[in-house]
């Protein structure tokens, strides 16, 4: 059975520049995540979607920041304009969802690097 | 708030040695709790979650405690292997039951020396 997967692998931009990362979660989850992770620091959560409604996006930067779970399956996370900042690891999981042992299983992440 | 503090930040064993990682957190009034694994450059892999109202769960060489009332986890790895090397994150879930956020440790880096 496939993963999480997302791409790209690796991202380099200049700032100001928009930047888009994909993710499939694994088939039959109904809970995906996005998170952020920084250098040294666990992951904070960015975005999390139930099927195809976001029901938590309290810690996503709204100015800049987009995401949207299309037929609640793929998601995309965007970012526009990219700031030097948003340098760090971009993480996406999935797991069968709400009343489930609540496992997440995440992707290899994409590293972005904003110059 | 909830606040999760993994300590050591990082530790170095050599191979065989049996070792314990800590995990505490602020709020006791978690849904549940897990331990995760990363490799460099990679995700996370979840090695054990426990229920709030489990104790402990076992997994091979791994043994996860929880006690709530002390806001402690513990991680305890038997017979360290080489390959045992990567960061240990802890998260819990709580501040609303199924409906809360996993909220992160920043990971004990563990080094076992063959």
């Amino acid at each position: 059975e496939a993963g999480v997967v997302q791409s790209p692998r690796y991202k380099i931009i200049e700032k100001k520049q928009p930047v888009a990362f994909w993710c499939n979660p694994i088939s039959g989850h109904n809970t995906l995540y996005w998170y952020l992770q920084n250098l040294g620091q666990g992951p904070e959560l960015l975005i999390r979607y139930e099927n195809e409604e976001a029901v938590d996006d309290s810690q996503l930067p709204k100015d800049r920041f987009s995401a949207e779970r299309l037929k609640g399956v793929d998601s995309t996370l965007k970012i526009q304009p990219a700031e030097l900042g948003d340098s760090a690891v971009y993480l996406c999981a999935s797991s069968l969802g709400v009343g489930t042992d609540e496992k997440l299983f995440f992707g290899s992440g994409t590293q972005l690097s904003v110059l | 708030k909830q606040e999760v503090t993994q300590i050591p930040a990082a530790l170095s064993v050599p191979e065989g040695e049996n070792l314990v990682l800590n995990c505490s957190f602020t709020d006791s009034a978690i849904y549940n709790l897990q331990w995760f694994r990363q490799d460099p450059g990679k995700g996370l892999t979840s090695l054990l979650l426990i229920q709030s109202s489990q104790r402990e769960q076992t997994s091979g060489r791994l043994n996860a405690s929880l006690d709530k009332s002390s806001g402690r986890s513990t991680l305890y790895i038997a017979a360290s292997q080489p390959g045992d090397s990567a960061t240990y994150l802890c998260a819990v879930k709580g501040g609303g039951g199924s409906q809360g956020n996993l909220i992160f440790g920043k990971g004990t880096k563990l080094s076992v020396k063959p």
